[in-house]
């Protein structure tokens, strides 16, 4: 059975740091990109970012509202990816979801997708 | 960035209905265009992916058609289950996009 597990989410202050994570069961993590996507309350979805495979390079990419405060990380050797996200803003306060992507030359989708983890960012 | 505009925003139909989402992308993107629904609570689902193939286990009644600028979704006979959010996403540039998305109802 295919599983993205997504952990880590929860209350927070603006300001702080809040570490994501997403935990891959039941296919070949290592040939997929990792992409985290987020959705605000009663809103539509927002990509945040991804890194693509090691095959493929290994580099992360981000959406322009969180570049150089977001970093996505991964380790193949335990099928996790990880979203270290810093100086967060209320507006970031959403369900995070992470999702894999096999990313063919020819295209493709985010195939699968975790449960997402909410995170609250408030004073 | 590469804009995409989906319309309607929201539409309400009957069961058995032919409904016909539409997304427009603000510059070619050849292909690389997926749809996903979304049932509230829920994680979204790949339905479509490269324009117009059917991801595993996705009913047949999902279609998708476009190139360039100007795709489709068209579910020919709505179903009950089909009552969602539906959003398009393209995948030849980053940062990767999503459309606003269209909410269908039961009228």
């Amino acid at each position: 059975e295919v599983r993205l597990v997504e952990s880590g989410g929860g209350p927070v202050q603006p300001g702080r740091s809040l570490r994501l994570s997403c935990r891959g069961s039941g296919f070949k993590f290592g040939d997929y990109a990792i992409n985290w996507v987020r959705q605000a309350p009663g809103k539509g979805l927002e990509w945040v970012g991804y890194i693509r495979s090691l095959p493929y390079d290994g580099t992360a990419q981000y959406a322009a509202s969180v570049k150089g405060r977001f970093t996505i990380s991964r380790d193949d050797s335990e099928n996790i990816a990880y979203l270290q996200m810093n100086s967060l803003k209320t507006e970031d306060t959403g369900v995070y979801y992470c999702a894999a992507d096999p990313h063919y030359y020819y295209g493709s989708g985010f195939e699968y997708w975790g449960q997402g983890t909410l995170v609250s960012v408030s004073a | 960035d590469i804009q995409l505009t989906q319309s309607p925003s929201s539409l309400s139909a009957s069961v058995g209905d032919r409904v016909i989402i539409t997304c427009r992308a603000s510059q070619s993107i050849s292909r690389h265009l997926n749809w996903y629904q979304q049932k509230p609570g829920q994680a979204p689902k790949l339905l479509i992916f490269a324009a117009s193939s059917l991801q595993s286990e996705v009913p047949s009644r999902f279609t998708g058609s476009g190139s360039g600028t100007d795709f489709s979704l068209t579910i020919s006979s709505l179903q009950l289950e089909d009552f969602a959010y539906y959003y398009c996403q393209q995948g030849y540039r980053t940062p990767r996009t999503f459309g606003q998305g269209t909410k269908v109802e039961i009228k």
